[in-house]
């Protein structure tokens, strides 16, 4: 079982709608990170959270360490958000940290 | 501008030579990381090295050797000891102040290798 879970690994939404990509994890991690990763391979960090709630344009981050569990919203979605979203927890392990990703999300938004 | 920069895009190598893969920065970060990304997979880390001249093996380092003689620069070699070296390389950058993973990580876009 992998410690970094996403869901669900494929997502086709229509131009507008609230999309939500879910992450959890096994591990106790102190921060979690989103990133997009565009078809070109690219990728961008989007977020990194370790409580509460962040909000940047139209995506919105939240996190429940307790529950061990993340999502990512993508409110009024448009086709230029076609990309792979993933999830990546900080987890501190041994004397280094170490990041775990999530397979990801490919998530295409139709016009 | 500020960013990472990875070349090139593409790479075609015959199998048991080895590839030297490139990784710049001009973000002035302590930090840069080596990931390897299969097709289904999450990404795997290489190496990563928090400051010159030091650098630490990742998860999967077997078959690959890195340097760090300037901060922005952190070349890859995949050696021919590397068993399935096809695959896509993303390099990435951050600060270092305390723990290497503590930060946000900058990606460079990345390089395709394929090894016939």
């Amino acid at each position: 079982k992998n410690e970094v879970e996403q869901s669900p690994q494929n997502l086709t939404a229509q131009e507008g709608e609230f999309i939500t990509i879910n992450c959890s994890y096994s591990v106790g991690i102190s921060a979690l990170h989103w990133l997009q990763q565009h078809p070109g391979g690219g990728i961008v960090s989007l977020f990194m959270l370790s409580s509460g709630k962040k909000k940047h344009g139209r995506l919105i981050a939240t996190i429940n360490i307790q529950e061990k569990h993340s999502s990512l919203h993508i409110t009024a979605s448009h086709p230029r958000d076609s990309a792979v979203y993933i999830c990546a927890a900080l987890n501190y392990g041994g004397s280094q940290g170490n990041l775990i990703f999530g397979k990801g999300t490919k998530l295409s938004v139709k016009p | 501008d500020g960013g990472i920069t990875q070349s090139p895009k593409y790479l075609f190598r015959k199998e048991g030579q080895n590839v030297t893969l490139s990784c710049e920065q001009n973000l002035n970060h302590d930090a840069m990381y080596w990931y390897r990304q299969d097709p289904g997979q999450g990404l795997r880390l290489i190496y990563y090295s928090q400051i010159v001249n030091d650098f630490q093996k990742g998860d999967i380092a077997e078959g690959y050797s890195v340097s760090r003689e300037k901060k922005e620069s952190f070349p890859l070699t995949v050696t021919s000891a590397q068993k399935n070296p096809t695959a896509f390389y993303l390099c990435a950058s951050s600060l270092q102040l305390g723990t290497a993973f503590s930060y946000e990580q900058y990606f460079g876009p990345g390089t395709r290798l394929t090894v016939t």
